[in-house]
């Protein structure tokens, strides 16, 4: 139980594109999900989390109008990258609580954004 | 925001060799949570501590959560190199409503065959 699932796993675009990545819990619902990115050998950093039915709460110094997330159901979240840079390039992954009220978090496998 | 500790940052063991590595925060926290991450996969969850001086294992792994609730610890026994990735320890955001984690920066396991 608890696998979280993300897509695409690697996503290659230009500058000045939007991309979206998908997280999807398989086997639970999740009214809450976290979206997280990593730069090499460092740790997570939370960029926001995601509530179902509702807006998202972005961590301070994440732009909302720049990482879009919507939480339209139970069991997907999703996450656009609008007008992609270079620097945007990194490791995004999710993550879901199995039950709302347990702190631990199930991650996805990560997809790798490359911005050229 | 909380900082973890989490030392060592890096680890070169032999194969075999036993592993410990800790984690130590200035707040007291209900959960010790320990993951594990390979190379470009997202963090796996490998024990969940939930009182203060549980000892608890999950095959060669043991992970102790200390009495004073401000630290943790994490051993491997008899290291095989498949125990290679990053280990993060974590704990819950007591003031967080949507259940924010806070991360220590890792330890970095190389195991030598």
């Amino acid at each position: 139980g608890a696998v979280v699932s993300q897509h695409p796993s690697w996503v290659i675009c230009k500058s000045g594109t939007s991309v979206k990545i998908e997280c999807r819990s398989l086997d639970f619902q999740a009214t809450t999900m976290f979206w997280y990115r990593q730069f090499p050998k460092q740790s997570l950093m939370l960029m926001a989390t995601s509530n179902e039915g509702s807006k998202a709460t972005y961590e301070q110094g994440v732009e909302k109008d720049k990482f879009l997330i919507n939480h339209a159901s139970l069991t997907l979240s999703t996450l656009t990258v609008t007008s992609a840079h270079p620097e945007d390039s990194s490791f995004y992954i999710c993550s879901a609580r199995l039950e709302p009220t347990l702190p631990e978090q199930y991650f996805g496998p990560g997809t790798r954004l490359t911005v050229t | 925001g909380q900082q973890l500790n989490q030392s060592p940052q890096s680890m070169f063991i032999q194969e075999g060799e036993d592993v410990s590595m800790n984690c130590t925060s200035s707040s007291i926290f209900n959960t010790w949570l320990w993951y594990k991450q390979d190379p470009g996969e997202g963090p796996v969850l490998l024990i969940a501590l939930y009182k203060a001086g549980e000892l608890t294992s999950n095959g060669r792994l043991t992970a102790q959560f200390g009495i004073t609730r401000k630290d943790s610890f994490l051993n491997i026994s008899a290291s095989i190199p498949s125990d290679v990735g990053i280990y993060f320890c974590a704990g819950p955001d007591r003031g967080s409503t949507l259940g924010r984690l806070y991360f220590g920066r890792g330890t970095q396991l190389t195991v030598w065959p």
